[in-house]
């Protein structure tokens, strides 16, 4: 079974662009959960979505944004790009939302703005 | 709202020795999970153990176990017999039935040959 899959896995941006991220879940897997990740602030959670349902939302603000589709594959998107926001960006992918389940995590997806 | 604390940023064992990571956390809730992730240098993170914290029982797989303390809130992580392949970074974490996954902050674990 293929696991998570994030792309693009390098991204360099400007500051003041807007970037999207992708997340292909491993197949029958309906959450999937957001993370960033940064040497000051380590991993932090920014959103899950179960079944294109926003479950959950970490403490970021509203330029973070996401959404998943009806095939379980997620987008997130960050507008305004802020030189702070330069961090490798997890997603994870797990059978159901409640926090019993194992989450599987992808390679990531490291942003870096200019 | 959760927090998880790891207070060793960096620790290190020898082979074939044993080491311990500390952790302790704080919720509310009543019914959660605890976990400890490994993420190896450049690679994906993944699942090293997890608890329930209904389950008084300590999990163990393999080479690792955790000592979990409900009422001192504390889940330590045990790695007997460290393996050179063990060097990564370990994060405890916490979850709640929203799946609100809290990390800590990591320690970074170097298994010396």
């Amino acid at each position: 079974k293929a696991g998570v899959t994030q792309t693009p896995r390098y991204l360099i941006k400007t500051r003041g662009q807007q970037v999207t991220l992708s997340c292909s879940p491993i197949s029958g897997h309906r959450s999937v959960s957001w993370y960033q990740q940064t040497p000051g602030q380590g991993l932090q959670f920014l959103f899950e979505y179960f079944s294109e349902t926003q479950r959950n939302k970490g403490n970021f603000p509203g330029r973070f944004s996401g959404r998943q589709f009806s095939n379980s594959r997620s987008e997130m998107n960050v507008s305004t790009l802020e030189l702070g926001d330069s961090a490798l960006y997890l997603c994870a992918s797990s059978l159901g939302h409640q926090g019993a389940y194992e989450q599987y995590f992808g390679p990531g997806t490291r942003l870096t703005v200019t | 709202a959760q927090t998880v604390t790891q207070s060793q940023p960096e620790m290190s064992v020898q082979e074939a020795e044993t080491v311990t990571l500390s952790c302790t956390y704080d919720t509310s809730e009543n019914n959660y999970y605890l976990f400890w992730y490994k993420q190896p240098p450049s690679r994906q993170m993944i699942l090293v153990i997890r608890q329930e914290a209904y389950k008084q029982q300590n999990a163990t797989e393999n080479r690792f176990s955790v000592n979990f303390q409900k009422a001192a809130k504390s889940f330590s992580l045990k790695i007997s017999d460290s393996q050179l392949g063990d060097t990564a970074m370990y994060f405890c974490a916490s979850s709640n039935n929203n799946n609100d996954m809290r990390f800590g902050a990591g320690t970074r674990l170097t298994v010396k040959p």
